[in-house]
This record gives C-alpha cells, structure tokens and sequence, in this order.
C-alpha cells in the first residue's frame, strides 16, 4: 500500500523567506506525485505534479519540487515566500497507471508567514 | 467555466440519521471522486466513479455508499451516522481514468457536522 509522511505539521517563515515542505513516499514503483495548497475553507488546489521527466518540476505560484527517488522524497520550495502562500499544503501519490485518480494524501504542512 | 459544485456546502446531522451530499463535475469530465478530510488531516479516498460504475473504494465501511448519474453528476450517501463521520467532504472530477488524464480538480466541500 502507498503512503505519504509530511514530517512537519507547522512551520512559520518571514516574508521573502525561503521555504521548503518535505515530503516522503512510500510506494513500489515509481509513482506519481503531487503538492495540493489548501486556503481556510476552500476545496485542493494542484500546485505541481511530477509524472516522469526531469526530476524538478515547476508549478504555479513560483512553486517547485524535486522527486529524488532514491530518498524517496519529493520536498516542496519556493525561494520568497509571500504573506498569501500561508495555507495547508498535502504532498500526495498516486499509482501509476491511474495518474490523478484514488490518491493517497499525508497528513498536511500548515504554513503560515510573518510580516 | 464551473467548477465543481456541491452541496449543501453546510449541514448539522444528528447521530443515526443518513445524509446524502451531491456534487457536480466540470462539464466534459466523466470520473468523479469522493474525499473524506477530518479536521486536522489529510483527505481521504472514498470512493472513484467513472462512467456511472464504481472503479475504486476507499477503506470504509459500507454505511458509506455512492453513484453517478448519466450527466456525470454524483452523490455521496452515508448511513448512520456516528460522530467520527464529522468531516469536511470533498468531491473531485477529472476527465478520464488511467495515465495521463490530466488534473483532479477538488470542489470546496461539503462541510457535515454530526452531533
């Protein structure tokens, strides 16, 4: 069975801050994988997904992340945070063959940013 | 272009009663999923429709139950309630099963609060 850890339940950054969310799978293969942000009340928003390919990967917002394989990691950055990035964000894994259906989420980063 | 819509967006149920929670797809998309996400955590995979035939069940009991309708649309039912079934319930859509079906985009969800 696939499964995903967020190691870090909360972390604060300063403005133009850099960050970085970590993200750990565990699943047989090579999966599929994915950062979803979720803002107070709102439905998942995708930032990024990772299918095959370069390893880094850009989304949106200024958001990138790196699937190294043999960590089995796929850690979440951006190099300036803004006060609008504070949210929740899920890492999550998908199987391959059945790419952005059935996922498998962590638990969540919570982020929040100081002035 | 819509979203993908649900309702109620709010609803207080009382232990033992049913509820049942509908969702909409983007128009042209064929799968819709269900999400569990108690508060604190991650979601959680219910249920996968695609083309009104259930392709994928999450681990829950079978007080929980769902389908989808010839316009793609869906609903979620759940029998019984206990006070665990308190939960923030999200309804995805993508176009298709299998690789390379592009993104699940997630409702704002159906927030249920069983008392």
């Amino acid at each position: 069975a696939q499964s995903v850890t967020q190691p870090d339940i909360h972390i604060t950054v300063s403005e133009g801050a850099s960050l970085e969310l970590r993200c750990n799978y565990s699943y047989g293969a090579t999966p599929y994988l994915f950062w979803y942000v979720q803002s107070p009340g709102q439905g998942l928003q995708l930032l990024l997904k990772y299918f095959s390919g370069d390893t880094l990967v850009q989304g949106i917002k200024g958001f990138e992340a790196e699937f190294k394989r043999s960590q089995s990691s796929f850690n979440l950055r951006k190099p300036s945070v803004h006060w609008s990035d504070a949210a929740e964000y899920f890492c999550a894994v998908g199987a391959r063959g059945n790419a952005g259906n059935m996922l498998t989420f962590g638990g969540g980063t919570r982020l929040m940013v100081k002035p | 272009d819509a979203g993908v819509t649900q309702s109620p967006t709010h609803l207080i149920k009382t232990r033992g009663q049913h509820v049942t929670l509908r969702c909409s797809p983007i128009s042209g998309h064929k799968s819709v999923s269900w999400y569990q996400q108690v508060l604190g955590q991650g979601p959680q995979f219910i249920f996968q429709y695609y083309e009104k035939e259930e392709r994928g069940r999450g681990n829950f009991p079978d007080r929980f139950s769902a389908r989808q309708f010839p316009n793609y649309s869906s609903e979620l039912n759940v029998n019984a309630l206990l006070l665990g079934d308190s939960a923030l319930y999200l309804c995805a859509s993508i176009w298709g099963v299998g690789p390379n079906t592009g993104e699940l985009f997630f409702g704002e969800g159906s927030r249920l609060t069983v008392l």
